[in-house]
């Protein structure tokens, strides 16, 4: 299994511009998240999905939308980047709620 | 919603010390508490994690404590190594509604040889 996978792993934008993360996890996990982490503040929760096509707002949600159209598939997309997304993108899977999350290598992102 | 607070920010302990990092929570209906650790350039990666009918739990070196009237729990890792050096988070989550995982801020433990 690969488990939970991210791409890509660095990226670069321009302000305005807009882009996807991609997230995919093989393991036929009902629950997905993504999180941003910036220094100091942790890991914050901007969407979550409990199953294929459900998805709901997390701590930060603003710039940010998502959709959950396969079990396998959790795309974040950036609407029209700003310097402030600056951030690790984490997604994350697990088989339920309240279950052991499994998190993918991370993506960097740098909004110039 | 939830909020986690979780002290210290950073602690730093000699080898073969003892560690503790506390958190606390706002939402009284959560049920679910797991620890992560990240070390450098890397994903967290779950370490232990508790449920609200267990006031205690232990693997190996590494213990959580419960509190659910005070809402708040502990890591405590004993018998410290250099490869226990990282970030640790806490989180908690209330299973029975959203099921949303909210996190702390981070504490980096640094074990001095």
């Amino acid at each position: 299994n690969a488990g939970v996978t991210q791409t890509p792993k660095f990226q670069v934008l321009k302000t305005g511009q807009s882009m996807t993360l991609q997230c995919a996890q093989d393991m036929n996990h009902e629950y997905m998240s993504w999180y941003r982490q910036d220094p100091g503040m942790g890991l914050r929760l901007i969407h979550y999905s409990v199953g294929a096509g459900i998805t709901d707002q997390g701590e930060v949600p603003n710039g940010y939308n998502v959709s959950r159209s396969t079990t396998e598939d959790f795309p974040l997309r950036l609407l029209s980047a700003a310097p402030s997304q600056t951030s690790v993108y984490f997604c994350a899977s697990s088989y339920y709620r309240g279950y052991e999350q499994f998190f993918g290598p991370g993506t960097r992102l740098t909004v110039l | 919603g939830e909020n986690v607070e979780q002290h210290p920010s950073t602690l730093s302990v000699q080898e073969g010390d003892s560690a503790v990092i506390k958190c606390t929570y706002s939402d009284s209906a959560s049920n679910y508490f797991p620890w992560y650790k990240q070390e450098l350039g890397k994903r967290p990666q779950l370490i232990i994690d508790i449920r609200s009918n267990v006031g205690e739990k232990k693997d190996q070196r590494i213990a959580v404590t419960l509190n659910k009237t005070a809402k708040h729990f502990s890591l405590h890792i004993t018998e410290t190594q250099p490869e226990d050096s990282a970030v640790y988070f806490c989180a908690a989550s209330q299973t029975s509604n959203t099921g949303k995982l909210i996190f702390g801020q981070g504490t980096t433990l640094q074990v001095k040889p």
